[in-house]
């Protein structure tokens, strides 16, 4: 089975400073790991996805998250916020032997900007 | 490219009506997958459909049903619509052997 923990459902950051949104996973196989994006009355967007490889993983609008297998990690960063970051992040968990429908979902944590 | 395209955007229905929802893959996208966001549920898988076949659904009752067409189109149904039906219904879709799932913009289904 798999689950995701996503630590505070509200994170509140001010414009210009380092963003962490973080993410634990349990995993009984070598996970697949994704960040999603969703803006107010919109659809969820990808940010970034780990598969294998390289444990840092670059995604779009500057954000980018770490693997971290011994803390069973996957935290979402941004060095500088922006007012157009604020929006709802759900992290996600599949497995490569058990099919992409068992996406499973965080909570959501909300990221709030000010100015 | 046009995305995963979801329809209707909103959809008001009585409770003990059936809803139909529908929704066009990426093209190419032979994969199609439903999720349920209700507030306070977070996101919760519905189905999974591939190549005209379901392949998995969530803890979901029987009432809430779909199919594929050859096209690879997908609608998904509801039956017998109770209040706590009323949530976001998110579409996606994926190629067979890739592992990564885009997502429609959703289709508000609101039951009173």
């Amino acid at each position: 089975a798999q689950s995701v923990t996503q630590l505070g459902s509200h994170v509140s950051v001010s414009e210009g400073a380092l963003v962490l949104l973080r993410c634990n996973y349990s995993s009984s196989v070598p996970p697949y790991l994704f960040w999603y994006v969703q803006y107010p009355n919109q659809g969820l967007q990808l940010l970034l996805k780990y598969t294998t490889g390289a444990t840092l993983v670059k995604g779009i609008n500057g954000f980018e998250a770490e693997f971290k297998k011994s803390e069973t990690s996957f935290h979402l960063t941004k060095p500088s916020a922006h007012m157009s970051d604020a929006a709802e992040y759900f992290c996600a968990v599949s497995g490569p032997y058990t099919g992409y429908s068992t996406l499973t979902f965080g909570k959501g944590t909300m990221l709030l900007v000010s100015p | 490219e046009a995305g995963v395209t979801q329809s209707p955007t909103h959809l008001i229905k009585t409770r003990g009506q059936q809803a139909t929802l529908r929704c066009s893959p990426i093209s190419g996208h032979t994969s199609v997958y439903w999720y349920q966001q209700a507030l306070g549920l977070g996101l919760q898988f519905l189905l999974w459909y591939d190549e005209g076949e379901e392949r998995n659904r969530g803890n979901f009752p029987p009432r809430f049903s779909g199919r594929q067409f050859p096209n690879y189109s997908s609608e998904l149904n509801v039956n017998a619509l109770e209040l706590e039906d009323s949530a976001l219904y998110l579409c996606a879709s994926s190629l067979s052997e890739e592992n990564t799932i885009y997502f429609g913009e959703g289709s508000w289904l609101t039951v009173v």
